[in-house]
């Protein structure tokens, strides 16, 4: 079964450091998204992105973040100065315009 | 913004019970979607619900769509220690053309053997 898959499983990077975060769609899927859920929370939306733009993002999606799916087939969130709030699972989720959207496995970040 | 209200937070049962979880909101879902989760992991998706009053099953997950398009509940039959995880109940936002989800808080199920 087709799933979507998120690089790296784990990043520990030094505060004020960039990081970009990967995903890899389901193959027959348009919208993408990216969720937050810092530990023991619920998962907040960021960012969703169709026909290679932004569609919609959340009041946490602010300039230090950004998304480009830059080859076609990796979807990406780079985080551009990191802060120690930044730490969180970060979940990519792909849906072919559907309701039901589905989740990759996440990235878990630590912001030392 | 939309809330989703979870309910109970956590529970405790015995393997072999039945368990039942509510969701709640002050708007109008048209889409009600479960999701469990296992620690370290990504939300999977259990079951959707697409129309008012729908009730749909998965294995022995049972779902149900309310009438007034604001509540979902989900049962879970004969619990096996597997089933432990946090369910997730789930809606996009009516707004915006992008459907982001809009989660609820989280039950956390723990079943003791």
């Amino acid at each position: 079964e087709p799933e979507v898959t998120q690089t790296p499983s784990h990043q520990v990077t030094q505060m004020g450091q960039e990081v970009i975060l990967r995903c890899v769609p389901i193959s027959n899927h348009l919208y993408f998204y990216w969720y937050r859920q810092i530990l023991g929370q619920k998962v907040e939306f960021l960012v969703s992105f169709y026909n290679n733009e932004i569609s919609e993002k959340s009041e946490i999606f602010d300039d230090q973040f950004s998304v480009e799916r830059p080859d076609g087939s990796n979807f990406t969130l780079k985080i551009r100065s990191t802060k120690l709030e930044d730490s969180a699972m970060y979940f990519c989720a792909t849906t072919t315009g559907a309701e039901t959207q589905y989740f990759g496995p996440g990235t878990r970040l630590l912001v030392l | 913004g939309q809330q989703l209200n979870q309910s109970p937070q956590s529970m405790f049962i015995q393997e072999g019970e039945d368990v039942s979880m509510n969701c709640t909101s002050s708007s109008i879902f048209n889409t009600w979607l479960w999701y469990k989760q296992d620690p370290g992991e990504g939300p999977v998706l259990l079951i959707a619900l697409y129309k008012a009053g729908e009730l749909t099953s998965n294995g022995r997950l049972t779902a149900q769509f309310g009438i007034t398009r604001k509540d979902s509940f989900l049962n879970i039959s004969a619990s096996i220690p597997s089933d432990v995880g946090i369910y997730f109940c789930a809606g996009p936002a009516p707004s915006g053309s992008a459907r982001q989800l809009t989660f609820g808080s989280g039950t956390q199920l723990t079943v003791l053997p």
